[in-house]
Order: C-alpha cells, then structure tokens, then sequence
C-alpha cells in the first residue's frame, strides 16, 4: 500500500515570501501521478497542481511550483510570492495508475499553511 | 466547471440513528468516492464507485455502505451512527481516465451525539 507524508502539520510566512511544503511518499510503482490540494476556510478542496512521474520537469502553475525527486520519493510544493488568499490546509496526494481509468487519491495528513500580513 | 454539490453542510445525529448523506455531481464523471477527514489523519477514503451499482471498499469501509442507482449521484449510509463517526465527510468524482484529478464537493461536517 501507498503512504504519504507530510512532516509539517502548521507553517506561517509572512505575505509576500516564498514557502516551501514538504511530502514524501512510498510505493513500489514506477509510474504514477503525484497531487496537490488546497482547502482554504470554505472546505472547498481546489487541486493545485499535478505531476506525471515519468516527467522529469517539474510542474509549474503560476506561483506555484513542485520540486519531485524520483529516487528520493519527495514531491514538495514552492509558493512564491505568497497572498493571504494563500492561508489553507495543503494536502499532498498519490495516484497509482489502475485499469479502467478507476484510480484513487492516497493523502497526506495536511500542512495549514497561515499567511502573515 | 464540475460542480459536486452535497446535501447537508452541518448535521446533527443521534446514536443509533440511520444516515443518509447524499452527493450528486454534473458533469457525467464515471468515478465518485466518499472521504472522511478528521484533524492529524487528512482524507481517508471509505467507499468508491467506478459505475453504477459498483462499488469498492476503501481504507475504512466498516460501519458504511454505499448506494449508487444513478451515474450521477452517490450515497453514503451510516446504518447506526455512533459517535466515532463524528466527522468531516467529503465526496468527490473524476472522469474514468487515467490521471484525472478529483473534484470535490464542499462537505458534510456531521456530529452523532
């Protein structure tokens, strides 16, 4: 079975600093799909980013940006830039490839990330 | 845009009470799953569904079941809710393709007293 975790359960930054979240994983697949997620106050879980693990470039959307280490099994998240709209519970999740197009998210027990002003 | 939509935001229960939580989603996704989240655990998945009437036990499928007679909309049932069940639940679906990310709905904070 696939585990996932994140070692940091809170962090604070202060607006307009860059942070880094960390997730490290364990599974003996080669190919499979690595998530973030966010949930801000509302509970409405919002995906961040995504990345294929037979992709060596890391993914990137807007200030948003992943480092993935393959062989180190990490898979961490980088804000740059960050904005109070930032403050959310972070979620890091793995997807291993199944027949049929029925895979399913593996979680991580979150960061809350708080964003200082 | 996927909208997921669940039922109930808040609901208070009795012990030993039957459940219903209901989940309906728009956009013809053949995946749907029910997660319960609870603080320094994150999501842990209890049942999925690929199609209709299939189902999957997840991690945590004891003291659940599962109805799904229509593609659209999935149903997890607490056949005696007890107090351990007090919880945030979260349904999402996604499309039967690999790589396709969740959709979520915006939970059911459900209490059992």
């Amino acid at each position: 079975a696939q585990t996932v975790t994140q070692s940091q359960p809170e962090m604070s930054v202060q607006e307009a600093e860059t942070v880094t979240l960390s997730c490290t994983y364990d599974t003996s697949e080669n190919n499979y799909y690595l998530f973030w997620y966010k949930q801000p106050p509302s509970r409405q879980m919002i995906l961040v980013i995504r990345q294929e693990a037979y992709k060596q470039q890391n993914a990137t959307e807007n200030r948003f940006s992943v480092n993935f280490q393959k062989a180190a099994k990490s898979f961490s998240l980088k804000i740059s830039d960050s904005q109070l709209g930032d403050t959310a519970m972070y979620f890091c999740a793995f997807m291993k490839p199944a027949n049929f197009g029925n895979e399913k998210l593996t979680f991580g027990t979150g960061t809350r990330l708080t964003i200082i002003p | 845009d996927v909208k997921v939509t669940q039922s109930s935001r808040y609901l208070v229960k009795r012990t030993g009470e039957k459940v219903f939580l209901e989940c309906v989603q728009d956009m013809d996704h053949e995946n749907m799953f029910w997660y319960r989240q609870d603080p320094g655990l994150g999501l842990r998945l209890i049942y999925f569904s690929y199609d209709v009437k299939m189902k999957e036990k997840g991690d945590i499928p004891e003291g659940y079941s599962v109805s799904r007679e229509k593609k659209e909309r999935f149903s997890l049932i607490l056949e005696s809710a007890s107090t351990n069940q007090t919880s945030m639940y979260l349904c999402a679906s996604s499309k039967g393709q690999p790589n396709s990310p969740l959709h979520f709905g915006n939970g059911t904070r459900l209490t059992v007293t």
